[in-house]
């Protein structure tokens, strides 16, 4: 079966560095996505991955390795508005969208 | 520019009773999708439209339906709602269907199913 792995909730203090990891098994793929998504919104884009490496966005940064079935995203400086779940999403050989649970990232001062 | 809008924004529904969830983009975007996020659960395809005049079923089709008469409105119907079906609602959109576009999310509909 296809499916999206990533941690439920993970803790950091503002102004450090988080890594927030994803594991997938998909028939098929096609790319990696990166959804942010603040309570009570709705999800909003982040990063695409179809190549292996690292994609740097300002401060987000996303990792795929395709052999590994693995990305990560990686958010520098943290600031309190980056509290919010961050959403996983695998793109299978039919191009529909495999989404993880999401992650809950919590900022402390 | 609005982007995709959806209505209502929260809802509380005797079981048993029709439900529409209206959903509109102003993007010109040809592919629509109506997804359900359940706490623990990822976001879960219900039915998706690649162009005006098609609907396919996703993930967790039963219960509802859609239909899709233009390019800008893609409203879902849970024809006889039930309490499983008390989730949030997200509608999106993207350029192009079977493709990498990014897709664009509606701010959701809160549906409760008493």
């Amino acid at each position: 079966g296809q499916n999206i792995d990533q941690p439920t909730e993970m803790t950091a203090t503002e102004g450090a560095i988080v890594q927030i990891n994803c594991t997938y098994q998909t028939s098929g793929f096609n790319g990696l996505f990166w959804y942010q998504q603040h309570a009570g919104e709705a999800p909003t884009f982040l990063s695409y991955n179809v190549l292996d490496g690292l994609e740097e966005k300002g401060r987000f940064s996303s990792f795929l390795s395709r052999s590994k079935g693995y990305s990560y995203l990686l958010l520098k400086e943290l600031q309190m508005k980056d509290s919010a779940s961050y959403l996983c999403a695998a793109l299978d050989s039919n191009y529909q969208l495999i989404w993880g649970a999401g992650t809950k990232l919590i900022i402390k001062p | 520019i609005a982007g995709i809008t959806q209505a209502p924004t929260s809802q509380i529904l005797a079981a048993g009773r029709r439900m529409t969830l209206r959903c509109t983009q102003d993007m010109r975007h040809n592919a629509m999708y109506w997804y359900r996020q359940d706490l623990g659960l990822g976001l879960r395809l219900i039915h998706y439209s690649n162009t005006a005049g098609t609907t396919g079923k996703g993930e967790v089709p039963d219960g509802y339906s859609v239909s899709r008469a233009n390019t800008d409105d893609f409203p879902l119907t849970l024809a006889s709602a039930v309490p499983s079906q008390t989730s949030v609602y997200f509608c999106a959109s993207s350029d192009s269907p079977s493709s990498t576009d990014t897709q664009y999310f509606g701010p959701g509909t809160r549906l409760t199913v008493l």
